[in-house]
């Protein structure tokens, strides 16, 4: 298994563009989500997903969508990117939804608005 | 709502030596799960522990333990005989059934030091 892939690793853009942060699990996971971690924060929630075809906000989803066609995938998109946003995001999924699953995390992408 | 509580933004242990790391907890959920992640310097996030709400055992994964004392709402990571790659971020988390089991909360971290 590969557990959550993420890809790209690093991106740069410029404020105003937009972008989609990709995110794969081979798990057969139900449940995903989207994180940002800014320092001194820890890690804040972006949107997350309970299964194909249903998606939910976290705490902090302005300026991203989320759609969820299959298990195994759950992209992110920036629609017009802000230095905000610069950020590092993670992905992460667990079995299922409840508190006592554990979540597994991808290796993340560090992304930098100008 | 729920609330993780790092108080230890940098922590220094001798090489060899056992270390706590400090994390306290608020939530109304009764039911819910506690665990702790470490963040190298690289970047990715590995999950270490978990402790559920209704465990009655403290967790332990070789090295790490999780010290929980539910009264007090703290869930504490002891390392023990802390070894030089140990030295990274670690976070405190819990996922509730308040928001029915979505979210999980994260501490803001503790950074460990390891010295040789």
């Amino acid at each position: 298994n590969a557990g959550v892939t993420q890809t790209p690793k690093f991106q740069v853009l410029k404020t105003g563009q937009s972008m989609t942060l990709q995110c794969a699990q081979d798990m057969n996971h139900e449940y995903m989500s989207w994180y940002r971690q800014d320092p001194g924060m820890g890690l804040r929630l972006i949107h997350y997903s309970v299964g194909a075809g249903i998606t939910d906000q976290g705490e902090v989803p302005n300026g991203y969508n989320v759609s969820r066609s299959t298990t195994e995938d759950f992209p992110l998109r920036l629609l017009s990117a802000a230095p905000s946003q610069t950020s590092v995001y993670f992905c992460a999924s667990s079995k299922y939804r409840g508190g006592t699953d554990t979540q597994y995390f991808g290796p993340g992408t560090r992304l930098t608005v100008l | 709502a729920q609330k993780i509580t790092q108080t230890q933004p940098g922590m220094f242990v001798q090489e060899k030596e056992a270390v706590t790391l400090d994390c306290t907890y608020d939530t109304s959920d009764q039911s819910y799960g506690l665990f702790w992640y470490k963040q190298p310097s690289s970047g990715e996030m590995i999950f270490l522990i978990y402790q559920g709400s209704y465990d009655e055992q403290n967790a332990t994964e070789g090295r790490y333990s999780l010290n929980f004392q539910k009264a007090r709402k703290s869930a504490n990571l002891v390392i023990s005989a802390s070894q030089l790659g140990d030295s990274a971020m670690y976070f405190c988390a819990m996922r509730g059934e308040d928001t029915g089991g979505f979210k999980t909360i994260f501490g803001a971290g503790t950074r460990l030091f390891v010295k040789a």
